[in-house]
């Protein structure tokens, strides 16, 4: 069974740099068809993908947030992170981690159970 | 991007009715859909994978439909652990979710 789970501070001041990891047990983020995503949701809100790592170490970014986004992951570690730069409450949010697997299309189908963030002025 | 309509974007229904979701996407994008359950507090939960397919372990009352642009989710038999908000999400283009459907058990 895969596991994932999401840690950082839960308040980040606007302008700063938001930083999270997620830590995956029950499976190698280095093998396999699996791409490693962060996905957000303001409160009330819906679902926006972030950006993800794929196995091979390459990234992909959702296009309307692709200069404030990076993924990179720790395979030592068995980890991946998202620093999303010049943060305003706006991006003030559950964030989720999750594995998305492929078949025709890629679907999430292991997620973290979330972590608030705040950006705060 | 492909933006993804979903409708309702509420409904109540009873125990035992059949239940339709409907998804439109903003240009073809052949059976790269998949529908989640969000329950309240909650991570989303994979339902259905490539517009048909349904995800180990979830019962068989859920189903799903459609290809191109035009896609749908039936509950058969809706149940009182049914409830929650339900979400579309596309990978044919970038990946983008549709705006949810809560669905409440009257």
């Amino acid at each position: 069974q895969v596991h994932l789970q999401e840690s950082g501070p839960g308040l980040v001041k606007s302008s700063q740099t938001l930083s999270l990891t997620c830590t995956v047990s029950g499976g190698s983020i280095s093998s396999g068809n699996y791409y490693w995503s962060w996905i957000r949701q303001p409160a009330g809100k819906g679902l926006e993908w972030l950006g993800r790592i794929y196995t091979d170490g390459s990234t992909n970014y959702n296009p309307s947030l692709k200069s404030r986004v990076a993924v990179s992951g720790d395979t030592s570690k068995n980890q991946f992170s998202l620093k999303l730069t010049s943060v305003t409450a706006a991006d003030t949010a559950v964030y989720y981690c999750a594995r998305g697997a492929h078949s025709v299309s890629l679907s999430f189908d292991y997620w973290g159970q979330g972590i608030l963030v705040s950006g705060s002025s | 991007d492909i933006q993804m309509t979903q409708y309702p974007s509420s409904l109540s229904a009873s125990v035992g009715d059949t239940v339709t979701i409907t998804c439109r996407a903003s240009r073809y994008m052949s059976n790269y859909l998949n529908w989640y359950q969000q329950k309240p507090g909650k991570a989303p939960t994979l339902l259905i994978y490539d517009a048909s397919a349904l995800q180990s372990g979830v019962p068989p009352r859920f189903s799903g439909s459609g290809s191109g642009t035009d896609f749908s989710l039936t509950i058969s038999s809706l149940q009182p652990e049914d409830f929650g908000t339900y979400y579309c999400q596309q990978s044919y283009s970038s990946i983008t979710f549709g705006g949810g459907t809560k669905v409440e058990i009257k």
